[in-house]
């Protein structure tokens, strides 16, 4: 199973370009990777996943390097609303989601 | 209009009673989820379920039990046995296909024992 190793905490300011990178060194060869929000009290929120190199949707953008070993979630300029916790996953046998401890993003105004 | 349900939102338990977490999905979506999540933690997988009448311990099933009669139903029974019960609780849904790594989550129980 691969682990997923990515900051505790993070802050930035509003407008900011927000980059969390993940490292999953036992990716295995047909695994995806995904990233969650989360706010309090409430459910995670699939954001976008990937397999290699870029991939981009209205949200976010996700970098995997050749290797496949991290990953970067890239959220454009973003606002107060984007306070949340986020989770890098790479999805394991048998359809199975894991969760890490994700990285609490805090935006200042 | 499709999604996951979970009820109640908030469950008070007293010591040595089993109560039972709802959750019901019309995404058609074989596979379904039990997480815990713990103040300030990430989610633990509890129990899966990948087809009907079919489920998987995750890694805190201890005190926990679960079945899966219909596609769209996997409720949670939270059991005496289970010593330190307060916690979110959050169901999951998704497709069973490696490629497609989306899970709709419910709104989550929030259990508190009394």
């Amino acid at each position: 199973l691969a682990k997923t190793t990515q900051p505790i905490s993070m802050d930035s300011y509003e407008g900011q370009e927000v980059n969390i990178t993940c490292s999953h060194n036992n990716i295995a060869t047909n695994d995806y990777i995904t990233w969650y929000q989360q706010f309090p009290s409430q459910g995670p929120r699939f954001i976008i996943q990937g397999y290699k190199t870029k991939v981009t949707n209205e949200v976010a953008s996700l970098f995997i390097p050749a290797d496949r070993k991290s990953s970067t979630l890239s959220l454009p300029r973003v606002s107060l609303s984007d306070t949340a916790v986020y989770y890098c996953l790479v999805r394991g046998n048998f359809n199975k989601f894991y969760f890490g401890s994700g990285t609490k993003l805090n935006v200042k105004p | 209009d499709g999604g996951i349900t979970q009820s109640p939102k908030y469950l008070f338990r007293k010591e040595g009673q089993n109560v039972t977490l709802s959750c019901e999905q019309n995404l058609n979506h074989d596979a379904m989820y039990w997480y815990r999540q713990d103040p300030g933690q990430g989610l633990r997988l509890i129990y899966y379920s990948q087809i009907v009448n079919d489920f998987q311990k995750g890694d805190i099933a201890e005190g926990y039990s679960v079945s899966r009669e219909k596609k769209e139903s996997f409720p949670l029974t939270v059991t005496s046995a289970q010593k330190n019960p307060t916690a979110f609780y959050l169901c999951a849904s998704s497709v069973q296909d490696r490629a497609n790594t989306e899970a709709f989550f419910g709104q989550g129980t929030r259990l508190t024992v009394v």
